[in-house]
């Protein structure tokens, strides 16, 4: 089955700095990654999916890149605010509503003033 | 649009005794829907998947007896923890994929935390 891998685990930047989450996953196969946001006590929200057929994907302060060969994908949020400190979840999972996404372990950001 | 409803949203109950959790898709039909727990600090765990009018596949591991899930329509789907017990103190977490050509998107209920004492 999939596997993913999340680095880093936690992540303190500056308001204002770049945030780079990094995720590998293993089944070649998968062609569907999205991010997720989740908040202290709260469900996950998602913030912005590529699928394997571009390599790169914006959404305002957010990107995310794919690199199919080294089955490696990253989360870049730019210009960072106190309100994007969240937990952050890559996921791994093939295109069709149907279909199961294997997820990350977590990355804790914390954009400190 | 594309809201996920949980309910409760909180739940304490005794050991021995049984919870029902309910997933609703709001503003949208969801031919598919997911049940995922979450412990603290840790990453969702996918226990079983739940298409609508039939039975849920179940993760390796999961208990399909003591997590019973029914999808009766396509905006409801309920998750019932049988006989629970305090290591089934967890985050429930649903989310709904839209029955639409190509949608993959997963969307995410608010969570029912559940505690057993």
């Amino acid at each position: 089955g999939e596997n993913v891998e999340q680095h880093p685990s936690t992540l303190s930047v500056q308001e204002g700095d770049s945030a780079v989450i990094k995720c590998t996953y293993s089944d070649s196969a998968s062609n569907y990654f999205p991010w997720y946001k989740q908040e202290l006590g709260k469900g996950p929200q998602l913030i912005i999916d590529i699928r394997s057929n571009v390599g790169e994907k914006k959404d305002q302060r957010i990107a995310v890149t794919l690199n199919k060969t080294a089955k490696h994908f990253s989360l870049h949020i730019t210009e960072t605010q106190p309100e994007d400190s969240a937990v952050y979840f890559c996921a791994a999972g093939l295109t069709g509503g149907g279909n199961k996404l294997t997820f990350g372990t977590g990355t804790q950001l914390k954009v400190e003033l | 649009g594309a809201v996920v409803s949980q309910h409760p949203s909180r739940v304490i109950c005794k050991s021995g005794t049984s919870v029902k959790i309910e997933c609703r898709s709001l503003d949208f039909q969801a031919t598919t829907m997911f049940w995922y727990r979450q412990f603290p600090k840790q990453s969702l765990m996918l226990m079983a998947t739940s298409n609508e009018g039939s039975k849920a596949t179940y993760e390796q591991g999961v208990e399909k007896d003591k997590f019973l899930i029914n999808h009766a329509s396509l905006t409801l789907s309920t998750l019932t923890v049988t006989s629970a017990h305090p290591e089934d103190s967890s985050f429930y977490i649903c989310s709904a994929t839209p029955g639409l050509a190509g949608s993959d998107t997963q969307y995410f209920g608010p969570g029912t935390r559940l505690t057993v004492l």
